[in-house]
């Protein structure tokens, strides 16, 4: 069975521009989870979505990030105005219904390049 | 809230050998999960263990075994005979048993093998 997917793997932009990253969790997962991993450091969490309940958004540092998940699966998570210090990993993870015991997993990542 | 604390940036251990990685954490939580993540160059997360905090016996998988004291809020992370594909970042996560489903991250040790 397929994995997290993320994409773009790779994501080069020029500071002030738009971006979109892409996450298609697992099949059946209700959960859905966005990560930020700056060069050499743990990763921070974003934002939660849990099947149809309003999002956890309390980890995005600002008004310029934002996400959405469209029938309960792929997810988008949107940086505008992109700054350098938006610069890093952005790792997606999905886990299935049943609690905080049910293990996340994890994509690749979209490793965001802004000049 | 929670932290997680990981003291040693880097780890290095002859193949075969044993090496144990340490992690404290904060929390005023009596139920929580806990986690080790290993992230090879693939940057994708894998789940190594994980240790729930009402179970007083340490969890073992194979090679990879935790020393879990929950007084002391440690939980390392024990490799015996280290191969070659242990070579990676090691994150300990901190995960609630209710309310926020996020996982907390510590700052990771990188940890090499030397054959």
């Amino acid at each position: 069975g397929a994995g997290v997917s993320q994409s773009p793997s790779n994501k080069v932009t020029e500071k002030g521009k738009d971006v979109e990253l892409r996450c298609d969790p697992i099949s059946g997962h209700t959960a859905l989870y966005w990560y930020r991993q700056s060069l050499g450091q743990g990763l921070e969490f974003l934002i939660y979505f849990q099947g149809n309940s309003a999002p956890d958004k309390s980890g995005l540092p600002s008004d310029r990030f934002s996400a959405e998940r469209t029938g309960g699966s792929v997810s988008t998570l949107t940086i505008q105005r992109t700054q350098q210090e938006d610069s890093a990993v952005y790792l997606c993870a999905s886990s299935p219904l049943g609690g905080a015991l049910k293990p996340q997993h994890f994509g690749d990542g979209t490793r965001l390049s802004i000049l | 809230a929670q932290t997680v604390t990981q003291s040693q940036p880097e780890m290095s251990v002859q193949e075969a050998e044993t090496v144990t990685l340490s992690c404290t954490y904060d929390t005023s939580e009596s139920d929580y999960y806990l986690f080790w993540y290993k992230q090879p160059p693939s940057r994708q997360m894998i789940l190594v263990i994980r240790q729930e905090a009402y179970k007083q016996q340490n969890a073992t998988e194979n090679r990879f075994s935790v020393n879990f004291q929950k007084a002391a809020k440690s939980f390392s992370l024990k490799i015996s005979d280290s191969q070659l594909g242990d070579a990676a970042m090691y994150f300990c996560a901190y995960r609630s048993a209710e309310g926020a489903q996020k996982l907390v991250f510590g700052q990771g040790t990188r940890l090499t093998i030397n054959p």
